[in-house]
């Protein structure tokens, strides 16, 4: 079965950082290109982050950028984002997603929920 | 960038049709074809079933369509079913190398 599975998120302070990581089972992971997209409450998707399935390429928002880092592990089929200096703006369920045409989010996890505040 | 403008809203009866549009700019939807819609139930992760402007993922009903004209994308249901009845949303890639997402479009079937 393909599969993205989230874990990481939880209730943190501003200022504070957080590292959501993703497992991915079911398909050939180093083929794809990896995205995290945000959705605050209430709101529509943003996407956060993308690296490219070779980790040559990477994305960051505007938003995030100089505070987020996106990185992945091939052999361990995994996906993380260390998160820093968070912001209450931050706040959102982060879904780990993933693709073999760029841009294109073909498999979803199911999102893990960040909350920033004090 | 701005976000992409969809309507708040849309509904439909069963077995009727239902356009959802998706505009932007010369910059995004007008100059490429890599537009992509998604369907998102309550409290649950998106699914892909547009990309490239028309494409259907393996397994997406083909009573899901998409088309452009201009700068204006289209997501087409056909024989509305009570399943239909989620939000959608659109993107596209962008001249600045970035994704831009439309606000969203809550379906509702009568």
């Amino acid at each position: 079965e393909v599969q993205l599975v989230e874990s990481g998120g939880g209730l943190v302070k501003p200022g504070g950082s957080l590292r959501l990581s993703c497992a991915a089972s079911g398909f050939t992971f180093s083929n794809y290109n990896m995205n995290w997209v945000r959705q605050a409450p209430g709101k529509g998707l943003e996407r956060v982050s993308s690296i490219s399935s070779s980790s040559s390429y990477i994305y960051y928002a505007d938003s995030v950028k100089g505070r987020f880092t996106i990185s992945r592990d091939n052999a361990r089929n995994s996906l993380d984002l260390q998160m820093n200096s968070l912001r209450a703006e931050d706040t959102a369920v982060y879904y780990c997603a993933g693709g073999i045409l760029t841009d294109v989010f073909a498999i979803w996890g199911q999102g893990t929920m960040v909350t920033v505040s004090s | 960038q701005s976000a992409l403008t969809q309507p708040a809203s849309v509904s439909g009866s069963p077995g009727q049709s239902i356009t959802i549009s998706c505009t932007g700019t010369s910059s995004d939807v007008g100059d490429y074809n890599y537009v992509s819609w998604y369907q998102q139930y309550p409290g649950k992760a998106p699914k892909l079933m547009i990309y490239e402007v028309s494409n259907r993922p393996s397994g997406v009903s083909n009573r899901f369509s998409g088309s452009k004209s201009g700068n204006t994308a289209s997501l087409t249901i056909s024989g509305l079913q009570a399943e239909d009845e989620a939000d959608y949303y659109c993107n596209s890639y962008t001249s600045s190398n970035t994704l831009v997402f439309g606000g969203g479009t809550k379906l509702t079937v009568l």
